[in-house]
């Protein structure tokens, strides 16, 4: 698999509920960010994890590292309809950010 | 909140054609990067630049493409004869320095060479 593999590729749930996102990466690196994108739309930044730290909070986002199985986790709490958009995981190492194919969250209101 | 701005949002040009996607950065923010995302594929960088000049750039980023600062704030990707291919969305994005930032893309140029 190549760097930055999110898991699932597709999340369907209800209103109210948690949603977990995962990735995995191959290389070493300075940090480890997650966008989010709406349909057709630009890539907004969520949030930015260094690779000396474990876990991050922003909101209703929580983002762990573990960076000696090279994966990282994206928990939404108490989803919203609007937060329907594909969530990237993106490993910033030598060059510029390499980003994964997404997982695509679907929240049924 | 700062935003990178990108024009056109859409263009259409007929393969072996010039175009020229714009991007106007974010002041002080002094890294610029284009990247592009083809229909339902990843989002895949494509090149940077800082201080005038390419800094990094991908197999993808072949003699077709070049980048340019003409005036010293835009920042443009000029793909000098098109392909089939290079249909795609193009964002630009910017980061006040090297390690440890969030980027600020764009919203992008959708690109359809016909």
């Amino acid at each position: 698999s190549q760097q930055g593999e999110e898991d699932p590729q597709a999340l369907s749930i209800q209103e109210g509920e948690n949603a977990t996102m995962n990735c995995s990466y191959k290389t070493s690196i300075n940090n480890l960010q997650w966008y989010r994108q709406n349909s057709g739309r630009g890539l907004v930044h969520l949030i930015l994890i260094r690779s000396n730290e474990r876990e991050k909070h922003s909101g209703r986002l929580r983002v762990t590292l573990d960076t000696s199985k090279k994966s990282s986790s994206l928990l939404i709490t108490a989803s919203r309809a609007a937060d329907t958009a594909s969530y990237f995981c993106a490993t910033d190492a030598e060059r510029a950010l390499t980003f994964g194919s997404g997982t695509r969250l679907q929240v049924q209101p | 909140e700062p935003e990178v701005t990108q024009t056109p949002s859409h263009q259409v040009t007929q393969m072996g054609q010039e175009v020229i996607l714009r991007c106007v950065p974010i002041s002080n923010h002094l890294y610029f990067y284009w990247y592009r995302q083809i229909l339902g594929q990843k989002v895949e960088f494509l090149v940077s630049f800082y201080n005038n000049e390419i800094s990094e750039k991908s197999e993808i980023f072949d003699d077709q493409f070049s980048v340019e600062r003409p005036d010293g704030s835009n920042f443009t990707l000029k793909i000098r004869s098109t392909k089939l291919e290079d249909s795609a969305m193009y964002f630009c994005a910017n980061t006040p320095g090297m390690e440890n930032y969030g980027y600020t893309f764009g919203s992008g140029t959708r690109l359809t060479v016909v």
